[in-house]
């Protein structure tokens, strides 16, 4: 069965990096694509960017472009989210997503990965 | 980045039919396709519906989904307390080449 599993919670400080990764299995990774999405405390999903693993090839949120970095390792069917110059208003629940047949966005979810951005 | 609108909040009765909107734009669900979310405290989100209509296996026939011009519909029929939950839409925008969702739609069950 199809899994996608996150790295554990962080705590960065501002202007620091954090790299989350999602690990999947139980089916092709090449065949579907991968988004991220965010949850800040108590607010609503917000679309962060995603990746085709079979080519590598990106979009992201316009608002995130300029300090967001997806990249996928095939050998070890993991996508990798870094996201740069971190601010408080980053602190968020960050999701891995994968989109299924027939352009089923979110078909299969990870855990969720907190990520605090504090001084 | 421009966003779809949902109602902040439905309150409905037991046992009662609830039916939560969503409206974008001709980019975005007037041509993408829509897809449904439903997210208890605590939990990743469920898809419901994707590509405005069809329905995951393992969903209950309560739920029901559609799509007219740029607005997308979530129609939950017989409400249960586990009902009870946030709501979010979401679709492809292909002129952003970008994800766009919902604010959420709080569903209450009475």
């Amino acid at each position: 069965q199809v899994h996608l599993v996150q790295s554990g919670a962080e705590v960065k400080k501002p202007g620091a990096s954090v790299k989350v990764s999602c690990k999947a299995s139980g089916y092709i990774f090449t065949g579907y694509y991968i988004h991220w999405v965010r949850q800040a405390p108590g607010q609503g999903l917000e679309w962060i960017g995603r990746i085709n693993p079979n080519n590598g090839a990106t979009n992201y949120a316009q608002n995130l472009q300029a300090r967001v970095t997806v990249t996928r390792d095939t050998s070890v069917s993991t996508v990798y989210m870094e996201l740069s110059r971190l601010r408080p208003a980053d602190t968020a629940v960050y999701y891995c997503a994968r989109v299924g047949l027939g352009g089923a966005f979110g078909d299969f979810w990870g855990q969720g990965t907190l990520v605090t951005v504090s001084s | 980045q421009a966003g779809l609108a949902q109602p902040p909040s439905v309150s409905k009765g037991l046992r009662q039919t609830a039916t939560l909107t969503c409206t974008g734009n001709s980019n975005n669900v007037g041509n993408q396709g829509a897809a449904w979310l439903q997210q208890h405290q605590g939990h990743p989100p469920r898809l419901l519906f994707y590509m405005n209509n069809n329905r995951p296996s393992g969903i209950s026939e309560r739920f029901s989904a559609s799509r007219s011009g740029n607005t997308a519909s979530l129609t939950i029929t017989g409400l249960q307390p586990e009902d009870e939950a946030d709501y979010y839409c979401s679709a492809w925008d292909s002129s952003l080449s970008a994800r766009v969702f919902g604010g959420g739609t709080k569903l209450t069950v009475l």
